[in-house]
């Protein structure tokens, strides 16, 4: 069946990083562009970034921009997120999200459970 | 703040209809199509309406979504039990180049 895994949560420090890996099945995943969305404890969700099926197209949100770097690798249909310079303010579950186009103005149409990123001294 | 503001709560009881709005901008829901995404309690969000108001397979036809100029609505009528949950909208934003969240409905069955 069509899954998102996500995995590479943790608990860091404030100013290190943290590489988030998804894990695609059941579909074509290099036809597909991806997100990744986060939801702080309590609060409402977030839009963090999107690559295009390709790679070639990126979008982040301004909180994460010039810290945080999304990339795919299609041979081993996975997503990534490499996050550096780490605030306490990027502490949230992180989830992966398919979009169901090749690029990524059509939303979000699966989901994966989501991995918790604590950022704390 | 979310760019787009939703109620923080709605409620109704067991088969009644409630409606959940969405306001934003024409930066976003002005010019780009709005989803609707039901998360219950400790779970993954899930997509509820896409495209302004298509539902995808599974999706009951309780659950209904609309969109006029800058604004959208999720209805959902014969309330039941199991659609507690928070409800959020989205959309693309063409000036931040991204895509935007209501700030989450909760919406309780009495």
């Amino acid at each position: 069946q069509v899954q998102l895994v996500e995995s590479g949560g943790g608990v860091v420090q404030p100013g290190r990083s943290l590489r988030l890996s998804c894990a695609a099945s059941g579909f074509p995943f290099n036809i597909y562009g991806m997100h990744w969305v986060r939801q702080a404890p309590g609060k409402g969700l977030q839009w963090v970034a999107v690559i295009s099926y390709d790679g070639s197209n990126k979008y982040y949100a301004d909180s994460v921009k010039g810290r945080f770097t999304i990339s795919r690798d299609n041979s081993k249909n996975t997503l990534y997120l490499q996050m550096n310079s780490l605030r306490a303010e990027d502490t949230a579950v992180y989830y992966c999200a398919k979009d169901p186009s090749t690029g990524w103005l059509n939303g979000f149409d699966i989901w994966g459970q989501g991995t918790m990123v604590t950022v704390s001294s | 703040q979310s760019v787009l503001t939703q109620p923080p709560s709605a409620s109704g009881n067991p088969g009644q209809r409630v409606t959940i709005s969405c306001s934003g901008s024409s930066s976003n829901i002005g010019s780009n199509y709005v989803y609707w995404y039901q998360q219950l309690p400790g779970t993954a969000p899930k997509l509820l309406i896409y495209r302004n108001n298509q539902r995808p397979s599974g999706v009951p036809d309780r659950f209904s979504g609309s969109k006029s100029g800058t604004s959208a609505s999720l209805a959902i009528s014969g309330l039941r039990s199991e659609d507690e949950a928070d409800y959020y909208c989205a959309a693309w934003d063409d000036s931040l180049s991204g895509w935007v969240f209501g700030g989450g409905t909760k919406l309780t069955v009495l």
